[in-house]
Parts: structure tokens; sequence; C-alpha cells
């Protein structure tokens, strides 16, 4: 596609109710990231995916948040069993190489605003 | 540990006028270092990415500075336009995968 896609926009569920979030990277892309951005935070590094494995998965917050790559194209970021503070932005984005230590750059999405009530 | 500190938190403009952000880091061995625009509910969209070599460039009425020796970087927006209200994140980068974000600076651009 042209661009990273991610769905749905936004999810709104009830704690304790599992939640999958999607992300399309751009075609050709082998390189793909998980962030969680909070209200008025930084960028919080979630995930790496290097084709289908990942490499780092030490930014995950706890065995509830688990993510897999299929075909080294969609990502599928799963939590389960929902609890109030995962409310948050969840951006995913993508790159030619390792953007960090190639020099190339990363391209996100829109994000999935995730709340949970 | 690494870290990126961004100064102001946030600031406001008056349209046409030029605004200075700051990017401290301590990330270490550096790769480089990277601008970001985030728009309202939107992700973020790269402005500007240095390598250590690099001391400065531009993109339009962006230019960002990098002092390698002191660990930091600035943001220059130049002759402000509404459009530029967003959030400007700093990420730096060590010699791995992983990009280390800043809070970024919400620029506020009133007419």
């Amino acid at each position: 596609g042209a661009g990273v896609s991610q769905s749905p926009s936004n999810k709104v569920t009830e704690k304790g109710k599992d939640v999958e979030l999607r992300c399309d990277p751009i075609s050709g892309h082998t390189a793909l990231y998980w962030y969680r951005q909070s209200l008025g935070q930084g960028l919080e590094f979630l995930i790496y995916f290097q084709g289908n494995s990942a490499p780092d998965k030490s930014g995950l917050p706890s065995d509830r948040f688990s993510a897999e790559r299929t075909g080294g194209s969609v990502s599928t970021l799963t939590i389960q069993r929902t609890q109030q503070e995962d409310s948050a932005v969840y951006l995913c984005a993508s790159s030619l190489k390792a953007a960090a230590r190639e020099n190339t750059e990363a391209f996100f999405g829109q994000g999935t605003r995730l709340t949970v009530v | 540990k690494n870290q990126v500190e961004q100064s102001p938190q946030s600031l406001i403009i008056l349209e046409g006028k030029n605004c200075t952000l700051q990017c401290n880091y301590t990330v270490s061995p550096f790769s480089n270092l990277r601008w970001y625009k985030q728009d309202t509910g939107r992700g973020p969209v790269s402005l500007t990415i240095m390598t250590f070599s690099e001391n400065t460039k531009s993109n339009g009425r962006y230019t960002a500075t990098l002092d390698a020796d002191t660990k930091q970087s600035s943001l220059h927006i130049t002759a402000s336009q509404l459009s530029d209200s967003a959030s400007y994140i700093c990420v730096v980068s060590a010699k791995t995968y992983k990009l280390s974000f800043g809070a970024g600076t919400t620029v506020t651009v009133r007419a």
C-alpha cells in the first residue's frame, strides 16, 4: 500500500477482554516496529520484527502482550485480559531495513487508540 | 539507560514568528538523530535525519542542528504557519535497531 495502515483506528473495550490490533506495513519493508504512546509521554518500544522473526520482545510490558507477523507482512498485536493501564495509542512503523542502525526512514501508521473501560 | 530530553514541553508562538526546540540525549554509541512532526491523531512524520558527521540539515522552513560532542540538537522553525501546530519529537538511535523517543514539544501557532 501507499503507507502503513493500522486498524482499527479506535477501540473501546471492557476490562478483562482480549483485543487484537493490526498493522499493514509498506510493501517490501522487512522491518516492523510496535510502539505505545501514553498521554504526554514519549513513544515506548514494544517489539521489533525483522521478517517474521522478533529478535527483541523485551519491550512487551507483560505476558498479556504478544505479537506475530506472517508472510513478512501483516502484524498483529494481541493484548489479553486488558487492564485500564493498557489504554494508549499503539503505533506501528515499518522500514526497508532496521531503521535505527541503517539510517533508513521509518514510516509510521496513524495508530490505534485503545481505551479500556 | 538511553534517554532523550526535550525542551520546552510546550510553547505558543504567533504566526510568522520563529521558534527553536531543544533536544539533549545520552544515547550511546550514537548512530543518528531524527526530528518527527506528529499532528494530533496522526502518526509521526519524519522531518530530518542526521548522522554523526552532519551538523545541520534543512527541510523547507525546518532546520535541524546537531552537536555530537555536547549531545545536543535543535529544531528551528522559520516564519511559522498555523499548520506547524503539532508535537515535535526528537528521536535518537544507538547502533542497534532501537529508536529512543523524547516526550516531544507541543507547538501551538496562533494567528
